[in-house]
């Protein structure tokens, strides 16, 4: 099956930018997918990105993909203390998820 | 307000007891999925359902079962089978298959 990997924690102060990183093995990912997940809380889904796509934007969040070395990231500018969860990247028809980043602002 | 409901939100179930997680749904979404998670690792796939009256194992089946009687609803039965049942569980929907999914509040189960 899937295997998604990423790193599980993350510490950034107040304001700066925070950066997820996340690979994966299976290339025939259609969308590829950051979710955030507050404690006790089900997964929000925060943004995608189509598989021939590059980059995208959506606000504060950058999501970068570079499908030959398959590798998924996702950018937090500016980053807020309501910004603390967990991210979680899912790739493969049935979502393979990886086991979450832990991001931790701190004031 | 269209959503995913899970109830209930904990939930307690003693040795050799089956226990059902309810999720329902009213986005009009084809495609439901259930997942385990345990603390400090990813969500697992248990069971998920393309259509009515149809649902395929996941990566981690036994010990659990499903129905699928009406689009709307998913619930999912925890049996007596399943010998580490504490963790916390999540129900999914999307519109169709591969399509986005859209998270339940989760129920934690524990067991007494």
């Amino acid at each position: 099956g899937e295997d998604v990997e990423q790193s599980l924690f993350l510490s950034v102060r107040e304001g700066d930018s925070s950066v997820i990183n996340c690979t994966y093995t299976d290339s025939s990912s259609t969308y590829l997918y950051w979710y955030k997940q507050e404690p006790g809380a089900g997964l929000q889904l925060l943004t995608y990105i189509f598989s021939n796509m590059d980059m995208k934007q959506d606000q504060r969040l950058t999501v970068l993909l570079n499908k030959k070395d398959k590798h998924l990231s996702l950018r937090i500018a500016d980053t807020q203390t309501g910004d603390s969860a967990i991210y979680f990247c899912a790739a493969g028809g049935k979502f393979y998820f990886g086991s979450g980043t832990k991001l931790n602002v701190k004031p | 307000d269209g959503g995913i409901t899970q109830s209930p939100k904990y939930l307690f179930r003693k040795e050799g007891q089956n226990v059902t997680l309810s999720c329902e749904q009213n986005l009009n979404h084809d495609a439901m999925y259930w997942y385990r998670q345990d603390p400090g690792q990813g969500l697992r796939l248990i069971y998920y359902s393309q259509i009515v009256n149809d649902f395929q194992k996941g990566d981690i089946a036994e010990g659990y079962s499903v129905s699928r009687e009406k689009k709307e609803s998913f619930p999912l039965t925890v049996t007596s089978a399943q010998k580490n049942p504490t963790a916390f569980y999540l129900c999914a929907s999307s519109i169709i298959e591969n399509e986005k999914l859209f998270f339940g509040s989760g129920t934690q189960l524990s067991v007494l």
